[in-house]
């Protein structure tokens, strides 16, 4: 079975710290996907990857930086966490023009 | 500006009713995604629509590509408190590579 996992499902960070997102992929996709989700707003792209150490921003990537190091592995990081950053963070993966796979989520509250 | 306009926002209705949400744009997209998110889910595809006119029905759900390839419809008979979610369109355009957008989701509500 296709599995994309994310390393937490909640998450609770203070103003100022650095915080990791980890998402894991099992099924040898190229490209990897991170997005936040908020209420009236929808699923926004925040950076994708299409290779090993390959990252294209997407439409939101201020605040944010990814590292995709293995095929497998796509990380998130919040270099400096804003209260403005609380949202679900959702990871997902796919081969190249097919659908998205995605994780169940990461909520994250900065405080 | 959304590229992909969803509507209605939400929706509540009755088991057992009839209902249609839609996802308008005024581009042309080479397909269309339709995806369902449950509480506490990531969302999962439904459908891809390709054709202009295409039709698809998966049970309950009858989804429809416009002709122009520029809007879509889901229609769900019958509801049932099961179809409760947030249904989200993905519009996918060749030339925009992987960075492909979603509509602001619709959610429904479907009361026993």
């Amino acid at each position: 079975d296709v599995k994309v996992t994310q390393s937490s499902r909640y998450l609770v960070k203070r103003t100022g710290e650095k915080v990791f997102l980890e998402c894991v992929q099992d099924m040898d996709h190229e490209n990897m996907f991170w997005y936040r989700q908020d209420p009236g707003l929808g699923l926004r792209l925040i950076y994708f990857s299409y290779d090993v150490k390959m990252k294209e921003k997407g439409d939101i990537p201020e605040g944010y930086s990814v590292s995709r190091e293995k095929k497998e592995r796509f990380s998130l990081i919040l270099e400096s966490a804003s209260t403005n950053q609380t949202s679900m963070y959702l990871c997902a993966s796919s081969p190249p023009w097919e659908k998205l796979f995605f994780g169940s989520g990461t909520q994250l509250s900065v405080l | 500006t959304q590229l992909l306009e969803q509507s209605p926002q939400f929706l509540s209705i009755q088991e057992g009713e009839n209902l249609t949400v839609y996802c308008n744009s005024s581009s042309v997209f080479s397909s269309l995604q339709w995806y369902r998110q449950e509480p506490g889910e990531g969302p999962v595809l439904l459908v891809t629509v390709v054709t202009g006119g295409e039709v698809k029905k998966l049970k309950r759900l009858t989804f429809q590509f416009g002709d122009a390839r520029k809007d879509s419809s889901l229609h769900i008979t019958a509801a049932q408190p099961g179809d409760t979610g947030l249904y989200l369109c993905r519009g996918c355009k060749e030339t925009s590579g992987s960075r492909l957008t979603f509509g602001e989701g619709t959610q429904l509500t479907v009361n026993p």
